[in-house]
């Protein structure tokens, strides 16, 4: 599994869409790309997953190309209460692939 | 459902000492991964236990060590701390098998401080 490569931060302001975007230059075909947001002192929170092209969930988008080498994370219309540190590890799938492999992450920093 | 529970919530030892860290599975998962987290970094894989055995570990040293009992519930143990384990120390745990990822899930985790 390879690791990932993120922006370290991000500013945005309330009510904005903001896109996190990771590389994943080293993917493997089995790999799946998944997204977690932790607050401090807290455990990584599931956020989304997909393999491929977009998937769309109550709280977030995931848009991935067809050469999954990178993809991103739409959080719409963001509130005071995103500013977290956003990863976006690889795992694979079932069974004894199933762990997860992280970057360093993407502090986002919302402000009023 | 208490989700994924991890005890003692703060620890603090001295190097050369011995640790034990437990954690409880959600309902219904029968996997249970460690990952260790530094100050600042992402979480690292550990190990994962499935059927109470050893499936996968990561790049850590034998210093580290772990059980999965019959309920699924897990321990971590860490022997002869260095200053370099205080960290903070997650569980997560899943479903084994199937073809697609299996959402890990994570307890809120141990701080662990080595004098």
């Amino acid at each position: 599994l390879a690791k990932t490569t993120q922006p370290i931060s991000m500013d945005s302001y309330e009510g904005q869409e903001v896109n996190i975007t990771c590389s994943h230059n080293n993917i493997a075909t089995n790999d799946y790309i998944t997204w977690y947001q932790q607050f401090p002192s807290q455990g990584p929170r599931f956020i989304i997953q997909g393999y491929k092209t977009k998937v769309t969930n109550e709280v977030a988008s995931l848009f991935i190309p067809a050469d999954r080498k990178s993809s991103t994370l739409s959080l719409p219309r963001v509130s005071l209460s995103d500013t977290a540190v956003y990863y976006c590890p690889l795992s694979g799938g079932g069974g004894a692939t199933n762990k997860l492999i992280f970057g360093t992450g993407t502090l986002l920093a919302v402000q009023p | 459902d208490a989700g994924v529970t991890q005890s003692p919530t703060h620890l603090i030892k001295t190097r050369g000492q011995q640790v034990t860290l437990r954690c409880s599975p959600k309902s219904g998962h029968d996997t249970v991964s460690w990952y260790q987290q530094a100050l600042g970094q992402g979480p690292q894989f550990i190990f994962q236990y499935y059927e109470e055995e050893e499936r996968q570990r990561g790049n850590f040293p034998d210093r580290f060590s772990g059980h999965q009992f019959p309920n699924y519930s897990s321990e971590l143990n860490v022997n002869a701390l260095l200053l370099g384990d205080s960290a903070l120390y997650l569980c997560a745990s899943s479903r084994w098998g199937g073809g697609s990822y299996n959402e890990q899930f994570f307890g809120p985790g141990t701080r662990l401080t080595v004098l």
